[in-house]
């Protein structure tokens, strides 16, 4: 058990919806990355929030959007939900700020499906 | 090209084979680290050792065994004496100091299968 806890594990919904996806951190952790994972694009990096800002970017969609709470914990946001956003979306954290010698810790993940 | 290379997308073996997973990576920066993550059928991501660029020494950990050669560019991983358990995808990462970002990137995964 990483420490880091994803909610749901799973969710269910139809194209055109909107969903939030929830992450919380390894205890003491500042930084949040949220991640895709699908069958032909592997592990895509999305976006990281470090103490409630955000940090950097990857390749994620405008229909996309995520925020960090003061409590650090951060929410995913996905709209306007196509087939192809069905993918595992993977939640980590780390103690700092994300400097390259830092280690990621995952959670669960959050399997969708997007009918 | 590709930062991380896993050219094995999928190695199958009995139990209690030795099978090794290969990573080769790219990278013009002098100092960087190295990762390996677990991902069983379960679906999380489980950290498994990570390694600078400064550090060459081969690091083992019970049955799991890690190879790192500069020369070769290669971060390469050995299970000894593999049991069903270890059945999972294995991803090789790096994260370069001077990349510009701090995200690591990911290869695209070894998919083992350990058969009893």
């Amino acid at each position: 058990d990483s420490g880091v806890t994803q909610t749901p594990k799973h969710l269910i919904t139809a194209t055109g919806q909107r969903v939030t996806l929830r992450c919380s951190p390894r205890s003491g952790d500042l930084s949040v990355y949220w991640y895709q994972q699908s069958l032909d694009q592997g592990l895509q990096f999305l976006i990281q929030y470090y103490n409630g800002e955000e940090r950097a970017k990857g390749n994620i969609l405008e229909r996309f959007s995520a925020q960090q709470f003061p409590d650090l914990h951060s929410e995913l946001n996905l709209s306007s939900l196509e087939l192809g956003d069905s993918a595992l979306y993977f939640c980590a954290s780390s103690p700092e700020a994300g400097g390259y010698q830092e280690t990621q810790y995952f959670g669960p993940g959050t399997r969708l499906l997007v009918l | 090209a590709q930062k991380v290379t896993q050219a094995q997308t999928e190695i199958s073996v009995v139990e209690k084979e030795d099978v090794t997973l290969d990573c080769v990576y790219e990278t013009r920066d002098t100092t960087y680290y190295l990762f390996w993550y677990k991902q069983p059928p379960s679906g999380e991501l489980v950290f498994l050792i990570r390694r600078n660029s400064f550090d060459e020494q081969n690091e083992i950990s019970g049955r799991y065994s890690w190879n790192f050669q500069k020369s070769t560019s290669s971060f390469n991983f050995t299970i000894t004496a593999s049991q069903v358990v270890d059945s999972a995808v294995y991803f090789c990462a790096l994260s370069e100091r001077g990349g510009g970002s701090y995200i690591p990137t990911f290869g695209r995964g070894t998919s083992l299968i350990v058969h009893p």
